[in-house]
């Protein structure tokens, strides 16, 4: 799996648009980037996935590079309920099981 | 939407009991796993099964845990002998088939084990 790095924690206020950016210098051609979000005493869930340029879904949008060494998790507009701990996974398209290596993850707490 | 469920909420027993965690995945979903969170540390996997047979596991994983699918709908987690240092949440996820996105796994609420 390829390392990555992402800050241990953001603040932001509601409202705002809160961006968090994660490093994966060794990222490999076949390597997707996938982004989980975990509530306190919840499991995590799944937001985002991509692999070049840019996905949007309900929830969040992931810019990516052209040289896919980094991405940009984007949350527009943050609510009080957005705090949470966000997780960037880097590694290969399976179509099978696949075991999830956590790192330390970026807390965001948003304050009204 | 289809959840996964996991039972008890919070389980605390004493050191050296054995306990079963259980897990009721998304129905048509193939792929079972159980991670733990040990509290203020990142989540950890520690087992993946699949077809009826564990498919990889972790170092954390050794011969005091063990998993079975009784039947078509529980995925248990057996914890023999337990261990002060086992206390942690532990997680239960499980993922589709042929899925484009092998990274969704979707996770249950959590157990929290207390062991005293």
């Amino acid at each position: 799996l390829a390392k990555t790095t992402q800050p241990i924690s953001m603040d932001s206020y509601e409202g705002q648009e809160v961006n968090i950016t994660c490093s994966h210098n060794n990222i490999a051609t076949n390597d997707y980037i996938t982004w989980y979000q975990q509530f306190p005493s919840q499991g995590p869930r799944f937001i985002i996935q991509g692999y070049k340029t840019k996905v949007t879904n309900e929830v969040a949008s992931l810019f990516i590079p052209a040289d896919r060494k980094s991405s940009t998790l984007s949350l527009p507009r943050v609510s009080l309920s957005d705090t949470a701990v966000y997780y960037c996974l880097v590694g290969a398209q399976r179509s099978n099981d696949y075991k999830l290596s956590f790192g330390a993850g970026t807390t965001v707490t948003v304050r009204a | 939407e289809p959840e996964v469920t996991q039972t008890p909420s919070h389980q605390v027993t004493q050191m050296g009991q054995e306990v079963i965690l259980r897990c009721v995945p998304i129905s048509n979903h193939l792929y079972f796993y159980w991670y733990r969170q040990i509290l203020g540390q990142k989540v950890e996997f520690l087992v993946s099964f699949y077809n009826n047979e564990i498919s990889e596991k972790s170092e954390i994983f050794d011969d005091q845990f063990s998993v079975e699918r009784p039947d078509g709908s529980n995925f248990t987690l057996k914890i023999r002998s337990t261990k002060l240092e086992d206390s942690a949440m532990y997680f239960c996820a499980s993922s589709g088939a042929g899925t484009s996105r092998s990274y969704e796994q979707y996770f249950g609420p959590g157990t929290r084990l207390t062991v005293t």
